[in-house]
């Protein structure tokens, strides 16, 4: 396989559940980011990892949990959700992170649709 | 903190045409960096081109290109001979200070 992969391509949960959402790339890269798209909004950036440790952290609630064990996966655990979380989430990657790095473009899986009922 | 606008909701082109879609940034950093990505129905953002804050010459990538009017503060993305395949959600993105912002994207529907 190559690119960017993630699993599962659709959830639905209750607000009780835990699940979560993985993320593989096969790049090499050594960033990793979550980003959540909601309808009729931009892509918010939720979380990145750089070198498995995490270097940005936008507000996000706590019940959305990163998880990077090494450069080549990343988890987004889920548990007691809103169904206003229902959106689709989608990981990326990049060679690098950080300031001047502003030619760096990301590779994006094709993302997790999730319902919240 | 970095803008990025995209003001066309959605746009029509007619097989084979060119088509514009419109993209304004506002940041204070002198390096940025300017994207664009389509994403179709299965939901894959994909990179189509991009053009860097000190590039000289208007990025080009195969049917891609990229008007980049600095003083306008402007990015524009031209499809030149639009395909059926093209049909898809285009969004502009931008590099500043090391965050990558979006816009709110624009649904271009090419048709037959």
């Amino acid at each position: 396989e190559t690119g960017v992969t993630q699993t599962p391509r659709h959830l639905v949960m209750g607000m009780t559940n835990k699940k979560s959402l993985k993320c593989e790339q096969h790049l090499g890269h050594n960033a990793m980011y979550w980003y959540k798209q909601s309808a009729k909004k931009p892509l918010e950036l939720m979380f990145v990892y750089s070198l498995e440790e995490r270097v940005e952290n936008n507000s996000v609630p706590s019940r959305f949990s990163p998880e990077c064990p090494n450069s080549s996966h990343l988890f987004l655990h889920l548990h007691t959700l809103q169904p206003e979380d229902s959106a689709l989430y989608l990981c990326a990657s990049s060679q690098s992170f950080g300031p001047g790095k502003s030619n760096e473009k990301l590779f994006f899986g094709s993302g997790t649709q999730l319902s919240v009922l | 903190a970095q803008k990025i606008t995209q003001t066309q909701p959605g746009m029509f082109v007619q097989e084979k045409e060119a088509v514009t879609l419109d993209c304004t940034y506002d940041t204070s950093d002198p390096s940025y960096g300017l994207f664009w990505y389509k994403q179709p129905s299965s939901g894959e953002m994909i990179f189509l081109i991009y053009q860097g804050s000190y590039d000289q010459q208007n990025a080009t990538e195969g049917r891609y290109s990229l008007n980049f009017q600095k003083a306008r503060k402007s990015a524009n993305l031209v499809i030149s001979a639009s395909q059926l395949g093209d049909s898809a959600m285009y969004f502009c993105a931008g590099t500043s200070y090391g965050k990558l912002t979006f816009g709110q994207g624009t649904i271009l529907t090419v048709h037959p």
